[in-house]
């Protein structure tokens, strides 16, 4: 079955720290990947994807993620985090197999502190 | 606005009772999608239209869920006598439809069934 683990359900990290949230997925076949950030009472917004060409793909508010196809990961890093980055951050999965239905692993709880 | 509402965004049911939540998509998105989000989960896939056309309904939980967007535009979904377990958050998502595109989320509406 097609699925998404993030391992990490919350994450503490100081002002300025850099962080890494994991995401795993389950095939290797060809997938689209993402990043999503939610903020409470908001919807998700896009903070990144691959789609093709470089593994190294860079988003919005200097996060960026590696697509590591042996290790069928996607990490999301960024090097030094704000207060405002506190929020819930969703990986998910195209399989491209059909259309685009994204499955979504359940979560990492990023939490800024001073 | 420019992006993906929903109406309510909160609606609290009593137990067997109908509700009907709203979702209008960007102005020309082709695709339309419909998630759960329990608490504590990343969203689930429930089903998705391309225009008119309900072509998945794979992750609809049971028969008392219903959707549709008879005019390819605005999509309603439905949940018939609903139970404790339908509380959740449910997502509507739209995209452009062309290969693949961003999915844009709306904000949810909350659905707390007593």
């Amino acid at each position: 079955a097609q699925s998404v683990t993030q391992l990490d359900s919350q994450v503490p990290v100081f002002e300025e720290a850099p962080v890494e949230l994991r995401c795993n997925y389950s095939s290797s076949v060809s997938v689209y990947l993402f990043w999503y950030v939610q903020y409470p009472n908001q919807g998700l917004q896009l903070l990144l994807k691959y789609l093709s060409g470089s593994t190294l793909v860079k988003g919005i508010n200097g996060f960026e993620a590696e697509f590591n196809k042996s290790q069928t990961s996607f990490h999301l890093r960024k090097p030094s985090v704000h207060i405002s980055d506190t929020a819930e951050y969703f990986c998910a999965v195209i399989w491209v197999t059909g259309f685009q239905k994204l499955v979504f692993g359940t979560g990492t709880r990023l939490l800024v502190s001073p | 606005g420019a992006g993906v509402s929903q109406s309510p965004r909160y609606k609290v049911a009593k137990r067997g009772q109908d509700v009907a939540l709203r979702c209008d998509p960007i102005s020309g998105h082709v695709s339309l999608f419909w998630y759960q989000q329990a608490l504590g989960q990343g969203p689930e896939f429930l089903t998705y239209f391309q225009n008119e056309a309900q072509l998945d309904k794979s992750g609809l939980p049971s028969d008392r869920f219903f959707a549709e967007r008879p005019e390819g535009s605005v999509s309603t979904l439905k949940i018939q006598r609903t139970q404790q377990e339908d509380s959740a958050v449910y997502l509507c998502a739209s995209s452009t439809g062309l290969d693949y595109n961003e999915q844009f989320f709306g904000p949810g509406t909350r659905l707390t069934v007593l």
